[in-house]
């Protein structure tokens, strides 16, 4: 089904631990999102690149969280001081267009102790 | 889930038995994508629709976008099929795909 890749699959990091994942996108998808997914299936969209440029990011993403999709390098995302309120699965997608069908990576499953 | 209301949110069936999702959307939505999540936590896609009606194998699906609702109608259920579905929409107005909260489908025999 999805060619997109994310590592690693686990992370367990302290509070006030960076954290940081990791998200190839299928080949020719020049649009990356990152999703947050909490213990209530709750999903929040975080930030979406073109190429490697920001489209949109939440209020959230631009405090403490940092992301980039650098040019013939995985996209990552990376939490500057983790808190257990971070403690989720992360999804990394990617699409043909802004608005297009997307596609999933495995996720990466963060632990904040 | 507030903007994508997802019902019912489990369904528990025989196999061999059909059954259907529904999602209401409160925003005007004007793609809608299905998935099932398997334990491990993987999407896998299973529509992408337009207003309109699609069929994949056991699997069919409607989005009205005038009336603002989707569904995802299971035939023949099968053990494979246990998993929690989630609709999850696009608009002209906020980036990313609106998830509602999922369906847990589990089949017995």
């Amino acid at each position: 089904n999805s060619k997109v890749i994310q590592t690693p699959r686990y992370l367990v990091k302290g509070q006030g631990q960076k954290a940081k994942m990791r998200c190839i996108p299928e080949k020719g998808h020049p649009v990356v999102f990152w999703y947050q997914q909490n213990k209530n299936n709750e999903f929040k969209f975080l930030i979406n690149f073109q190429n490697q440029e920001v489209l949109q990011q939440i209020d959230m993403t631009e405090k403490r969280f940092s992301a980039e999709c650098p040019s013939n390098s995985p996209c990552s995302l990376e939490i500057q001081s983790s808190e257990a309120g971070d403690s989720a699965l992360y999804l990394c997608a990617s699409s043909l267009g802004n608005y297009a069908e997307q596609f999933f990576g495995p996720g990466t499953r963060l632990t904040v102790l | 889930g507030d903007k994508v209301k997802q019902s019912p949110s489990a369904l528990s069936l025989q196999e061999g038995t059909n059954s259907a999702l529904r999602c209401n959307f409160s925003i005007a939505a004007t793609t809608v994508q299905w998935f099932l999540q398997n334990p491990r936590g993987s999407l896998i896609n299973l529509f992408y629709l337009v207003p309109g009606t699609k069929e994949n194998g056991r699997l069919k699906s409607t989005f009205n976008s005038k009336e603002s609702y989707s569904t995802l109608h299971i035939r023949d259920a099968q053990l494979e099929d246990s998993g929690t579905y989630f609709c999850a929409a696009e608009n002209n107005y906020a980036q990313g795909l609106t998830f509602g909260l999922g369906t847990r489908v589990s089949v017995f025999p």
